[in-house]
């Protein structure tokens, strides 16, 4: 069975360090990759999805992420992190030929950011 | 403004009392679907429907029920709820179910005693 896995479950960090939020998934077929945050209190938002193309792809508030399909990896960056950034965030995968819109998600990962 | 709606936001219950948490869309979505998250294990996803009268289950179906009569609603029926399905429930709409990206409410806090 497919599965998503982050393996961070809590990160803390000061302002401006910078963020890598690891994100790994099993399944050997096409796939649609997304992270998606939780802010507190909040529903979840789309930061950032890919589906083809450019591995390297740009989100919202200054995040990006990067599709290695050798690594089956879509790991989610950020240089400098903000105090407003503290949330939860999830990866999650849609297997393309799948035509159920289901989304496998990650456990999760805490990201608490230090002012 | 589009939106997915959820109601209650907060709901306290009993074991056994049959409950039902309302979903609603006003973006014309085909696609509607349910989710639990729990700490440690992320959303899971219950139920979802690719259509009217479209269900099918998730990866954690066992206790709930589903109905899809319209195309903005899509409730989610507990019939015997049991302490086990404490948890913050999230209903997603989006067009297709497959690319386009989903549209989450703001969540239903249930807890059962």
């Amino acid at each position: 069975a497919q599965s998503v896995s982050q393996h961070n479950h809590h990160v803390i960090l000061s302002e401006a360090a910078s963020l890598e939020l690891g994100c790994n998934y099993s399944y050997g077929g096409t796939v649609n990759l997304f992270w998606y945050v939780q802010y507190p209190g909040q529903h979840l938002q789309l930061l950032l999805k890919y589906f083809s193309g450019d591995p390297l792809v740009k989100g919202i508030k200054g995040f990006e992420a990067e599709f290695i399909k050798s690594k089956f990896s879509f790991n989610l960056r950020k240089p400098s992190v903000q105090w407003s950034d503290t949330a939860e965030y999830f990866c999650a995968v849609n297997v393309r030929s799948s035509n159920t819109g289901k989304l496998i998600f990650g456990q999760g990962t805490t990201l608490q950011v230090k002012p | 403004e589009a939106q997915v709606t959820q109601n209650p936001r907060y709901l306290i219950t009993v074991t056994g009392k049959k409950l039902t948490v309302t979903c609603s869309q006003n973006m014309n979505h085909e696609y509607m679907s349910w989710y639990r998250q729990d700490p440690g294990l992320g959303l899971r996803q219950i139920y979802y429907s690719m259509n009217v009268e479209v269900t099918d289950k998730g990866d954690v179906p066992e206790g709930y029920k589903v109905s899809r009569k319209e195309k903005r609603n899509f409730p989610l029926i507990l019939e015997s709820p049991s302490p086990n399905q404490t948890s913050l429930y999230f209903c997603a709409s989006n067009h297709d179910g497959a690319i386009s990206p989903l549209h989450f409410g703001n969540g239903t806090r249930l807890t059962v005693t």
